[in-house]
């Protein structure tokens, strides 16, 4: 039962241009929602969260979305660099669960020059 | 600041056999998990420590892997016997406390059984 899902593996931008991932999940009962990026051969880091209170956060180039009626929320990356490239996760979290972390199963950024 | 150290950062093994692997997390992080990873998926929680005490292990295969913290900072997360399907990368993650949502990760150990 995936409560997180990221239904694109991968996704190729242009460089310069938004590149907008896409996180969708089934539990209402999450109240907190993170992204984290991964290089190869690292663990992950964080990058941004939300709190299921709010509908929008951004830092820098990153904003986040959350859509609570759709359970959706997205990444957008506005200008995309070269050094975006990278495996990006969703993962979401519930006070009644100990604030465990699921994750998604990650979308493969690649940005073209 | 030093961030969570973990070793090896690979290893091969045959099934059956045993393995343990390391961490040290964050000085000053009271919580600290044990994920895996497999391939093309997103970290599993196999256990999480709030100090040297266990909060959550649901998902420990518990015939088989065992972890402890000894102190409250350093772990160990021990398979035995490997089984093939325990191939995987495991991540160790560290947190102030329970209710903080950032995590940091270590590198991760890549193990192989064969």
């Amino acid at each position: 039962d995936q409560q997180v899902k990221q239904n694109s593996p991968s996704l190729s931008v242009q460089e310069g241009r938004i590149s907008i991932l896409n996180c969708d999940y089934t539990n209402s009962m999450f109240d907190y929602f993170l992204w984290y990026k991964k290089y190869p051969a690292e663990g992950p880091t964080f990058l941004i969260s939300i709190s299921s209170i709010k509908d929008k956060n951004e830092d820098g180039r990153f904003t986040v979305f959350l859509n609570k009626s759709a359970k959706h929320l997205s990444l957008h990356i506005v200008p995309s660099q070269p050094g975006d490239s990278a495996v990006y996760f969703c993962a979401a979290s519930e006070k009644g669960n100990n604030y465990q972390l699921i994750w998604g199963a990650g979308t493969k950024l690649i940005i073209k020059p | 600041e030093a961030g969570v150290a973990q070793s090896p950062r690979y290893k091969i093994i045959e099934k059956r056999q045993s393995v343990a692997f390391w961490c040290n997390p964050i000085s000053g992080h009271a919580t600290l998990y044990w994920y895996q990873q497999i391939l093309g998926q997103g970290p599993k929680l196999l256990i999480q420590f709030q100090n040297n005490g266990v909060v959550d292990d649901s998902q420990l295969p518990k015939d088989r892997f065992s972890a402890e913290r000894l102190k409250g900072v350093d772990s160990t997360l021990k398979i035995q016997p490997a089984k093939l399907e325990d191939s995987a990368v495991y991540l160790c993650a560290s947190s102030l406390d329970r209710v903080s949502t950032e995590a940091f990760f270590g590198q991760g150990t890549r193990l192989t059984v064969v």
